[in-house]
C-alpha cells in the first residue's frame, strides 16, 4: 500500500533527552512536511523539504533539527532545547508538481515529557 | 502574512441535516489553493476537498460542497446528510500556489453529530 508511516504511534522522553520521530513515504513525493498541534490550535509548521538534501526552518523551528538523506524519508529529532516538546506531530507529503500538490498526512506521533 | 480563521469552536448537527463550517482567510495572494481537512479522534489528518482560488465553480465531492467567496475571502464547508462518521475535528487551510509552501491551518471546528 502507497501511503505515509510515523513511528512510534506514542514517546515518552525525559527531560534533556534528545528523541527522533520517523516518519517515511512511498509515494514518490518530493516535500516533506513536519507539523506540531498542540490542544485547541492548528498544525504549525516546524521543517520542511523540497527535495532530498535539502531543507527550510517553519515558523517554530527552534529545537527541532531534521535530515533528508533519502527522498523516502525525513526524521524529525526534538532536542532537549525545546523547552515545551509535548505535542502531537505530523508528517506530511506532496508531490511536488503544482497542480496536484496537495499534502498527505501521516497518522502522526503522541511525544510526552515525563 | 497569511491567516486563516475558524470563528466556530464548535458545532452540533442532528443526523440526516445538513451543516455548514465556516472559514475566513486572508492573503495578498491572487492564485492559491484552500482546503478542508478532518481529524477524527484517530488525529490523522484526512483531506475532505480542495478548491483552486483561479476556478470559479464550487469544489464538490459526494456529500461535501464548499462555498468558495473569493472577492469576500471566504470558504465554507456544507456537509449534506450529516452521518456519525461525521463527526470530527474539521481544519480550514491555505497554501499560495508557488512551490512546496507551507499550508497555513485555522484552529479548528469541532463538530459534534446527534443521533
Amino acid at each position: 500500500d502507497g501511503g505515509i508511516t510515523q513511528s512510534p504511534k506514542y514517546l515518552f522522553r525525559k527531560e534533556g533527552q534528545n528523541v527522533t520521530l520517523s516518519c517515511e513515504q512511498n509515494l514518490n513525493h518530493d516535500a516533506m512536511y513536519w507539523y506540531r498541534q498542540d490542544p485547541g490550535q492548528g498544525l504549525r509548521l516546524i521543517y520542511y523539504s523540497q527535495i532530498v538534501n535539502d531543507f527550510q526552518k517553519g515558523d517554530i523551528a527552534e529545537g527541532y533539527s531534521v535530515s533528508r538523506e533519502k527522498k523516502e524519508s525525513f526524521p524529525l529529532t526534538v532536542t532537549s532545547a525545546q523547552k515545551n516538546p509535548t505535542a502531537f506531530y505530523l508528517c506530511a507529503s506532496a508531490s511536488g508538481r503544482a497542480s496536484v500538490d496537495t499534502q498527505y498526512f501521516g497518522p502522526g506521533t503522541r511525544l510526552t515529557v515525563l | 502574512a497569511q491567516t486563516v480563521t475558524q470563528s466556530q469552536p464548535e458545532m452540533s448537527v442532528q443526523e440526516a441535516e445538513t451543516v455548514t463550517l465556516s472559514c475566513t482567510y486572508d492573503t495578498s495572494e491572487s492564485d492559491y489553493y484552500l482546503f478542508w481537512y478532518k481529524q477524527p479522534p484517530s488525529r490523522q489528518m484526512i483531506l475532505v476537498i480542495r478548491q483552486e482560488a483561479y476556478k470559479q465553480q464550487n469544489a464538490t465531492e459526494n456529500r461535501f460542497s464548499v462555498n468558495f467567496q473569493k472577492a469576500a475571502k471566504s470558504f465554507s464547508l456544507k456537509i449534506s446528510d450529516s452521518q456519525l462518521g461525521d463527526a470530527a475535528m474539521y481544519f480550514c487551510a491555505y497554501r499560495p500556489n508557488f512551490g512546496n509552501e507551507k499550508l497555513t491551518f485555522g484552529t479548528g471546528t469541532r463538530l459534534t453529530i446527534i443521533p
